[in-house]
């Protein structure tokens, strides 16, 4: 069964920093491109940043472009979302995902 | 960015009956590779988005038959037949064509 857990998320004060992880099991980690996607409160879904399989190229979209990094660990089967300069408008529910499945999402709040 | 947009917003379906939901995009969705990256997810309440549709019409594992996914270039419908308490919530489409993915605003299904 595809499982994957996001962890790390929290209350951090706008200009702060959050290291998002998410633990992936039951595939073949390294195999699958692999996503990150938000959901602000009582909104829509937004993309945010991917990486391929080796993690070699990575993806951004243009708001967070130079602020948040997407990285994995293909040994530990797990990726991770480098968030710095947040703003309030990241404040959302994060999801890891991969064409296998979603999280159940972890949420930061950006607030002073 | 390429724009998705969902109709109706809302539906009000009885159980039994069939729902058509309708994702329109500002420009086609045929990748150069002749693919078309045009996905539907539902999220129920409380839960991630689940694949139901992949690349227009092509139902993902365990999703029953009672959803069909149909279109082609800028049109797709989504279509649930004999809808069943389970199938409320609110259903995205979701284009991967073009970078960045964007997704609909979402549909909300309701029973009647």
């Amino acid at each position: 069964e595809v499982q994957l857990v996001e962890s790390g998320g929290g209350l951090v004060q706008p200009g702060r920093s959050l290291k998002l992880s998410c633990a992936a099991s039951g595939f073949t980690f390294s195999n699958y491109g692999m996503h990150w996607i938000r959901q602000a409160p009582t909104k829509g879904l937004e993309w945010v940043a991917s990486i391929s399989p080796s993690g070699g190229s990575t993806y951004y979209r243009d708001s967070v472009k130079g602020r948040f990094t997407i990285s994995r660990d293909n040994a530990k089967s797990t990726l991770y979302l480098q968030m710095d300069s947040l703003r309030s408008e990241d404040t959302a529910t994060y999801y890891c995902a991969t064409d296998l499945g979603w999280g159940q999402g972890v949420m930061v709040t950006v607030s002073s | 960015d390429v724009v998705l947009t969902q109709t109706p917003v809302s539906l009000l379906i009885s159980l039994g009956g069939q729902a058509s939901i309708s994702c329109r995009s500002s420009q086609s969705l045929v990748h150069s590779n002749g693919n078309t990256y045009l996905h539907w997810y539902l999220q129920k309440p409380g839960q991630s988005p689940q694949l139901l549709i992949y690349q227009v019409s092509n139902r993902f594992s365990g999703i029953p038959d009672r959803f069909s996914g149909s279109g082609s270039g800028t049109d797709f419908t989504l279509k649930i037949s004999r809808v069943e308490p389970e199938d409320l919530g609110v259903y995205y489409c979701l284009q991967r064509t073009h970078n960045p993915w964007t997704f609909g605003g979402g549909t909300k299904l309701e029973l009647k």
